[in-house]
């Protein structure tokens, strides 16, 4: 079965420091991961993806993350938080081997940058 | 990247109607798909909607509730049917990209409130 986790409900940091955004996975086949970010009233954003390659992915918004298959991961990062990184963010995963096409998302994770 | 508009954005319904969220694609996709995001919660997959065929629901959705047309490869509707305030969610449609590796796209949400 798949299934993403996201161990922490809120992350709080300082405006400059670096943010990390936990997110575990279990999935059959070949992992396919996504970051997704949620502003209020907002639908859901891309932000990265893994597929296939480099461990380390960067996406929009100065946001990388890196798979790592051992510890079976896929944390979010970002060198320096901004304020207006404060948002909810998904974590999620797709079986690369099924066409279904299905995404499982883990809980959120409120992030919150103060000034 | 897809364009999906979704309407309503928002809706105030009393219990026991209904309400039907559109969903209008600007490319033609074979699956289109519904999630929930009950309030403080994580995004789930209410059934995904073949052109031609009926919807596959999973599990905990069933289709008097929920009834949902793909009528052409552009277009979606879920009605959520006899409403109660614990319908009261976050409903968003989502697409893919046209190759399975890419990532999903998500219109902006109907947010129902069920008074």
């Amino acid at each position: 079965a798949q299934s993403v986790a996201q161990p922490e409900d809120q992350v709080n940091v300082a405006e400059g420091n670096p943010l990390t955004v936990k997110c575990t996975y279990s999935v059959s086949g070949n992992p396919y991961l996504f970051w997704y970010v949620q502003y209020p009233n907002r639908g859901l954003q891309f932000l990265l993806k893994y597929i296939t390659g480099d461990n380390l992915v960067k996406g929009s918004y100065g946001f990388e993350a890196e798979f790592n298959k051992s510890q079976t991961s896929f944390h979010l990062k970002k060198p320096s938080a901004l304020v207006s990184d404060s948002a909810l963010y998904f974590c999620a995963v797709r079986d690369g081997g099924s066409t279904l096409g299905r995404l499982y998302f883990g809980r959120g994770t409120q992030l919150t940058v103060w000034p | 990247s897809a364009v999906i508009s979704q309407k309503p954005s928002r809706d105030i319904c009393q219990r026991g109607t209904s309400l039907t969220i559109q969903c209008q694609v600007d490319s033609q996709v074979t699956m289109m798909f519904w999630y929930r995001q009950q309030p403080g919660q994580s995004l789930t997959l209410i059934a995904t909607a073949n052109q031609g065929s009926e919807a596959t629901y999973e599990s905990g959705f069933v289709i008097d509730k929920f009834p949902i047309s793909r009528p052409n490869l552009t277009f979606s509707t879920l009605t959520v049917s006899n409403m109660s305030p614990e319908d009261s969610s976050i409903y968003l449609c989502s697409i893919f990209g046209q190759y399975m590796n890419t990532e999903a796209f998500f219109g902006q949400g109907t947010r129902l409130t069920v008074v």
